[in-house]
């Protein structure tokens, strides 16, 4: 296992399109999370997976934002009718909670949106 | 909520010299942990070190270590010897160990590390 997957690493797209990233996290890992990171600023959780159970969503996240995490494994963040505004850089993290304290959470190298 | 303060936009240091960078926190939960990333231009975050509140000795991992201080809650991150590719994008964060949002990190705004040759 090489860590945290994301895909695609760069995406350029129109105002008003749809657009979708995945996330592969670490197999051992039953945690998953999406960030936003905007220029200059830290990351800020948009949304947490147990399993296949979305536990919480940020209020950063409009209803043009939708997460899946079919079977527990892999992950999709959807944004709907992109805005420029949404130009970030999207990171997917993992863990387990037993390893929190000694591996932290693996991030992945993140999706950086643009939107035109 | 919990809160993180990076004071420093901007660091320089010498090769092979050490450095501080600073975290300040806010949280009235008695229980959580604090973590150090760093962030190179490719993006990606890398996890450097962890400190739980109720841990008695400053965590050290390699040349990295943090210096706790839980009464003024402060935990920065002291990097020794640095090396060229110490050069990135710094960031402290914080989580909760119990209660419901036992998950969630809480970024700083993270602190540029410049090391000169």
């Amino acid at each position: 296992d090489t860590g945290v997957s994301q895909d695609p690493r760069h995406k350029i797209t129109k105002r008003g399109q749809n657009v979708t990233f995945r996330c592969d996290p670490i197999s051992e890992h039953n945690r998953l999370y999406w960030y936003r990171q905007t220029l200059g600023q830290g990351p800020e959780f948009l949304t947490y997976f147990q399993n296949e159970a979305q536990l919480e969503k940020s209020r950063l996240l409009s209803d043009r934002f939708s997460a899946e995490r079919p079977k527990g494994s892999f992950s999709t963040l959807e944004i709907q009718r992109t805005e420029q505004g949404d130009s970030a850089m999207y990171l997917c993290a993992s863990s387990s909670l037993m390893a929190e304290s000694s591996y932290g959470y693996t991030f992945g190298s993140g999706t950086r949106l643009t939107v035109v | 909520a919990q809160k993180i303060t990076q004071t420093q936009p901007g660091m320089f240091v010498q090769e092979k010299e050490a450095v501080t960078l600073d975290c300040t926190y806010d949280t009235s939960d008695p229980s959580y942990g604090l973590f150090w990333y760093k962030q190179p231009s490719s993006g990606e975050m890398i996890f450097l070190i962890y400190q739980g509140s109720y841990d008695q000795q400053n965590a050290t991992e390699g040349r990295y270590s943090l210096n706790f201080q839980k009464a003024r809650k402060s935990a920065n991150l002291v990097i020794s010897a640095s090396q060229l590719g110490d050069s990135a994008m710094y960031f402290c964060a914080m989580r909760l160990i119990s209660g419901g949002s036992n998950y969630k990190l809480t970024f700083g705004k993270g602190t540029l590390l410049t090391v000169n040759p």
